[in-house]
């Protein structure tokens, strides 16, 4: 089945450090990718998204790269702020764009300043 | 933009009262919707899929008849928890899929507590 694992937190780092949160997934099906932002006491917010291999989205500061080679949709930012402290979560659809997503267990960014 | 409210934000009940939490698109319509279930520091589980007009499709070791879903117009589902217990505690989060489109907009989620 479909499945997507991302690295465990907390993730602990200074302001204006770079940030890596390292995301796979299965190969099954040609899904399309996402990253979630959670903040404290409220819902998901879409930060971004790649819709197919080599694709990279954007937003924010924050990226990720499509990779197809190695099924990994790493997010990256290269100078992180205290406000981006939130838990971050990877995700991939079925492929098929009428199913739910299959989330990561989700990764607790701190940023300290 | 796409927006998503979910009422209520918070409930408190007690073990044995059924308790219904709302997810409205406000302005889009959705054909179809998710439920989700968080669980402290843990993802989000997918419970069902909420179709409008149609039976909802629940994901495996989901009771049917313990999460009844009702999904009677295109900007509103309802998740009820019949007969609740302290073990169905839990932040429950919905998405709503715009008619045609190919991203979810998240609710802000409605935290169950029974006592």
């Amino acid at each position: 089945g479909n499945s997507v694992t991302q690295m465990e937190g907390p993730v602990t780092l200074s302001e204006e450090a770079f940030l890596t949160i390292n995301c796979t997934y299965t190969a099954t099906g040609y899904p399309s990718l996402f990253w979630y932002v959670q903040y404290p006491g409220e819902g998901l917010q879409l930060l971004l998204k790649a819709t197919k291999a080599d694709d990279k989205g954007s937003n924010k500061g924050f990226e990720a790269t499509y990779r197809k080679e190695t099924t990994s949709f790493h997010l990256e930012k290269g100078s992180v702020q205290v406000s981006d402290s939130a838990v971050y979560f990877c995700a991939r659809d079925s492929g098929g764009g009428a199913d739910g997503l299959t989330f990561g267990k989700g990764t607790h960014l701190i940023i300290q300043p | 933009g796409a927006v998503v409210s979910q009422h209520p934000s918070w409930v408190i009940c007690k073990s044995g009262t059924s308790v219904k939490i709302e997810c409205r698109s406000l302005d889009f319509q959705a054909t179809t919707m998710f439920w989700y279930r968080q669980f402290p520091k843990q993802s989000l589980m997918l419970m069902a899929t909420s179709n409008e007009g149609s039976k909802a499709t629940y994901e495996q070791g989901v009771e049917k008849d313990k999460f009844l879903i009702n999904h009677a117009s295109l900007t509103l589902s309802t998740l009820t928890v019949t007969s609740a217990h302290p073990e169905d505690s839990s932040f429950y989060i919905c998405s709503a899929r715009m008619s045609g489109a190919n991203v979810l907009t998240f609710g802000a989620g409605s935290r169950l507590t029974v006592l």
